[in-house]
């Protein structure tokens, strides 16, 4: 099984700031690495999928990088709307897993 | 646009069985893989199952054990689990989502539902 491990674990952060969430792959998973963000009381809403590829609606501060074992989403310009957790999850291999998440709060 | 409505949670004794449900309408629901994924109070997320457009393939997460069994009714647009010989540990928010590759094996899933409830309780 493939271990997703998110960095950090918790961020609380000031509007405007720029945010960098990463997420390291226990083996190498090509680009099959994906990023969603959940809030409160609410389901899950892809961000990213296949490493850097923007979902259809998402707004353009949200961005992600990365291959092989290390990615990375960066919201630049940090809206209160951002507060969520965000969680990674790999597609390369079975089982499919998800990263622990990333809560991260504005200040 | 796409929707997923998930049905059936509850509150089910130990041991016991329940089946859900996922109600598909805004896309090709014969076209595309559908996952099932559950959260637990507090908790991250974690895979349940997957299952092919057409139903060929199904795969589970290693922890189930053969206790669920996904499947679906493509004429009905609907998508079940069946999950049996129920634990506490299985208490969760259930969601069921749609697979971004449609006629493709797996992707990643790209929309979900609003989940529905389980608690095993005696």
């Amino acid at each position: 099984e493939i271990v997703l491990t998110q960095s950090p674990d918790f961020q609380s952060v000031t509007p405007k700031e720029k945010v960098t969430i990463t997420c390291r792959a226990s083996q190498r998973i090509g680009s099959a690495l994906h990023w969603y963000q959940q809030k409160p009381d609410q389901s899950p809403k892809l961000l990213i999928k296949y490493a850097s590829q923007s979902f259809s609606g998402v707004p353009s501060r949200f961005s992600g990088s990365g291959s092989g074992t290390d990615f990375t989403l960066t919201i630049n310009t940090l809206e209160a709307e951002d507060a969520a957790t965000y969680y990674c999850h790999q597609s390369s291999s079975l089982p499919i897993t998800f990263g622990q998440g990333t809560r991260l709060e504005i200040k | 646009q796409v929707q997923l409505v998930e049905s059936g949670g509850g509150v089910v004794q130990p041991g016991k069985s329940l089946r859900l449900s996922c109600a598909a309408s805004g896309f090709t629901f014969r076209s595309y893989g559908m996952h099932w994924v559950r959260q637990a109070p507090g908790k991250g997320l974690e895979w349940v199952a997957v299952i092919w457009h057409d139903g060929s393939n199904k795969y589970y997460a290693d922890s189930l054990k053969g206790r669920f069994n996904i499947s679906r009714d493509n004429s009905k647009n609907t998508l079940y689990l069946q999950m049996n010989s129920l634990r506490a540990e299985d208490t969760a928010l259930y969601y069921c989502a749609r697979d971004s590759i449609p006629y493709g094996d797996y992707g990643c899933p790209d929309y979900w539902g609003q989940g529905t409830l389980v608690t095993v309780s005696s």
